[in-house]
């Protein structure tokens, strides 16, 4: 049972342009959501986290947004830059996030230059 | 920012031989560290949360016995998979938790491939 869903396994993006990932959980408990970018065999970078008492959280040109009603969140990077090719993953805790972390399963964002 | 290390980062061995993964904190004090697998094109499943000085709890379907956890000190937790196979060949990952917070910091991985 996926409790993290990321249903976009990829997306393109041209440099400059916004990039938009979107992420969907099912576990009402959770109340911590963060976005880790990963790059091939290596291990996840956090990159940026929202509380369930925000709906917004910004830090340069990454800003999360979260719709607890819809139980949705997402990542948008603007402006998108080839480095910013990577997998990211959506996750998620409870328990203002000391609980264990669940994984989303991922999007491969390319951003082309 | 905080630092996790894993040693070796690949490894390659024959099926029933045991392989012993470490993971270190090196700047940092974790109370707690965790154990996650990847497959390919997967997300990353935990496998277990080990706590310095105590048991470490595993995950619904992951084997205790096959997939021994060992977290004697704040700063190194290792992952011994016993008798390995190729089913589980894999990437194996850590991640450290420290007392000031709730962020995990992850290690580099270890691809482990058993022949």
């Amino acid at each position: 049972d996926q409790q993290v869903k990321q249903n976009s396994p990829s997306l393109s993006v041209q440099e400059g342009r916004i990039s938009i990932l979107n992420c969907d959980y099912t576990n009402s408990m959770f109340d911590y959501f963060l976005w880790y970018k990963k790059y091939p065999a290596e291990g996840p970078t956090f990159l940026i986290s929202i509380s369930s008492i925000k709906d917004k959280n910004e830090d340069g040109r990454f800003t999360v947004f979260l719709n607890k009603s819809a139980k949705h969140l997402s990542l948008h990077i603007v402006p998108s830059q080839p480095g910013d090719s990577a997998v990211y993953f959506c996750a998620a805790s409870a328990t203002g996030g000391y609980q264990k972390v669940t994984f989303g399963t991922g999007t491969k964002l390319q951003v082309i230059p | 920012g905080a630092v996790v290390s894993q040693h070796p980062s690949r490894v390659i061995c024959k099926s029933g031989t045991s392989v012993k993964i470490e993971c270190r904190s090196l700047d940092f004090q974790a109370t707690t560290m965790f154990w996650y697998r990847q497959f390919p094109k997967k997300s990353l499943m935990l496998m277990a949360t080990s706590n310095e000085g105590s048991k470490a709890t595993y995950e619904q379907g992951v084997e205790k016995d096959k997939f021994l956890i060992n977290h004697a000190s704040l700063t190194l937790s290792t992952l011994t998979v016993t008798s390995a196979h190729p089913e589980d060949s894999s990437f194996y990952i850590c991640s450290a938790r420290g007392t000031s917070g709730f962020e995990q910091f992850f290690g580099p991985g270890t691809r482990l491939t058993v022949l």
